[in-house]
C-alpha cells in the first residue's frame, strides 16, 4: 500500500525560498501515476499547488507558476517542492499526494502533510 | 479555467439524509470527472467518491454521488446520516492541465 510523508522546515522567512519534498514507500514513483502538491492555509480550503509526472512534465497551478519549481528523483522515490520569494500567505498545512492520470485527476493517496509557517 | 462552488456549510439530523452540490462555472461538469473527499480535523482528507459516482472499498454505500447537467453541478448525497460523518466535504475536478478544488462543505450533524 501507497505511503506518502512530507519533509521539511516548519519556519521560513518572508521572502526566502519554501523547499519540501514527499518520501514515497510502498509504490514506485515510475509507475503511471502524476504526483501532487496540494496545501491549505489555517481554517481554509485545499488549493491545489501541482502536480508532476516521473518523466519530469510538470502541471501548475497558474497563480503559483511564477514561484513554483517541482522536481523528481526517481532513484529515492521521491518529489519535490520549492516555492520562492515566500509572505505570509503561503503558510499553510501541505500536502502530497498521488493523483491517478489518463482523464481522472483523483487523488487517491495522501500524506499527513506537514505545517509550513512563514514567519520572521 | 473555471471554478467550483459549494456552500459554505449544511446541517441535518442523524438518521436523515443530505446533499451537498458543487456548481462549476466556466465550462461543463459533464466533460470531466468530479471526486469528493472527506476531511475530519486534524486529519487529511480521503476520497469518498471518484469519478463523479464511484465508491472506494471502505466507502459505505450512504455514500452517492451524481452529476445534473442542466445545472451544471455535482452532488453529494449522504444518507442515513450518522454522527460520524461530521466533516469538511470538498468536490475537486479539472480541465486540461488544471485541477480546482470547491471552497469546502462543513456538514454538521446535530
Amino acid at each position: 500500500q501507497v505511503q506518502l510523508q512530507e519533509s521539511g522546515p516548519g519556519l521560513v522567512k518572508p521572502s526566502e525560498t519554501l523547499f519540501l519534498t514527499c518520501n514515497v514507500s510502498g509504490y514506485s514513483i515510475t509507475r503511471g501515476y502524476n504526483w501532487a502538491w496540494i496545501r491549505q492555509s489555517p481554517g481554509k480550503g485545499l488549493e491545489w499547488i501541482g502536480s508532476i509526472y516521473h518523466s519530469g512534465r510538470t502541471f501548475d497551478n497558474p497563480v503559483l507558476k511564477s514561484r513554483l519549481t517541482m522536481s523528481v528523483d526517481t532513484t529515492k522515490n521521491q518529489f519535490s517542492l520549492k516555492i520562492t520569494s515566500v509572505t505570509a500567505a503561503d503558510t499553510a498545512m501541505y500536502y502530497c499526494a498521488r493523483e491517478a492520470i489518463f482523464g481522472v485527476a483523483h487523488f487517491d493517496s495522501w500524506g499527513q502533510g506537514t505545517l509550513v509557517t512563514v514567519s520572521s | 479555467n473555471f471554478l467550483l462552488t459549494q456552500p459554505h456549510s449544511v446541517s441535518e439530523s442523524p438518521g436523515k439524509t443530505v446533499t451537498i452540490s458543487c456548481t462549476r462555472s466556466g465550462g461543463t461538469i459533464a466533460s470531466n470527472y468530479v471526486q469528493w473527499y472527506q476531511q475530519r480535523p486534524g486529519s487529511s482528507p480521503t476520497t469518498v467518491i471518484f469519478e463523479d459516482n464511484q465508491r472506494p472499498s471502505g466507502v459505505p454505500d450512504r455514500f452517492s454521488g451524481s452529476i445534473d447537467s442542466p445545472s451544471n453541478s455535482a452532488s453529494l448525497t449522504i444518507s442515513r446520516l450518522q454522527t460520524e460523518d461530521e466533516a469538511d466535504y470538498y468536490c475537486q475536478s479539472y480541465d486540461g492541465n488544471i485541477r480546482v478544488f470547491g471552497g469546502g462543505t462543513k456538514l454538521t450533524v446535530l
